[in-house]
């Protein structure tokens, strides 16, 4: 059983949809990282949070650590959004650690 | 500012073949990382550093070895490279074992034929 859960695994939009990607995970965790990897193969962080909600441009990240879940949206959305975004949560196993879901590869028709 | 840097970006070996993936990063971490790519499974972590002088297995460690040279150098290497081993691999670092933003390297893609 994965840890971490991400839905959906692979998404199709069309330019200007408002997207979102789910995570969930079964682990107590007191924060929650948002990754995006590029075509190209690159990984960047995007959020990292443990409550509420964080903005940065037309990305909103949420987050409720009661129902242990997570969501990713992009409002807007544009062809280069498209990418695999990752979520990832620190776990305690020995030292303290990221495990991190299977990526949702979203690509955005124009 | 280079970031995270990690040499090489590609390698083909045969198997048997030894080899060391350097990485270094220059933000002055105390934790870091290696994982593996693979089609399909997500990102797995093969051994990380929480801090200078410490080195502990992650999900997939059999197969490789890690030397924290320093603060800034994690080295990763493979003493007898399996075609088992193909994948692409990460370098990753934080300022403090997954509990601020993870700052990742290029990727090496390597090939074991």
């Amino acid at each position: 059983k994965n840890e971490v859960e991400q839905s959906p695994q692979n998404l199709t939009a069309q330019e200007g949809e408002f997207i979102t990607i789910n995570c969930s995970y079964s682990v107590g965790i007191s924060a929650l990282h948002w990754l995006q990897q590029h075509p190209g193969g690159g990984i960047v962080s995007l959020f990292m949070l443990s409550s509420g909600k964080k903005k940065h441009g037309r990305l909103i990240a949420t987050i409720n650590i009661q129902e242990k879940h997570s969501s990713l949206h992009i409002t807007a959305s544009h062809p280069r959004d498209s990418a695999v975004y990752i979520c990832a949560v620190p776990i305690i196993q020995g030292a303290q650690k990221l495990v991190f879901g299977q990526g949702t590869r979203l690509t955005i028709n124009p | 500012n280079a970031g995270v840097t990690q040499t090489p970006k590609f390698q083909v070996l045969k198997t048997g073949q030894s080899m060391t993936l350097q990485c270094a990063q220059d933000m002055n971490h105390n934790s870091m990382y290696w994982y593996r790519q693979d089609p399909g499974m997500g990102l797995r972590l093969i051994y990380y550093s929480a801090s200078e002088g410490t080195t502990d297995k992650g999900e997939v460690p059999n197969g490789y070895n890690v030397s924290r040279l320093n603060k800034r150098e994690f080295s990763l290497r493979l003493e007898s490279a399996a075609p088992s081993q193909t994948s692409v691999y990460f370098c990753a670092s934080d300022r403090d074992r997954g509990m601020n933003e993870q700052f990742f390297g290029p990727g090496t893609r390597l090939t074991v034929l």
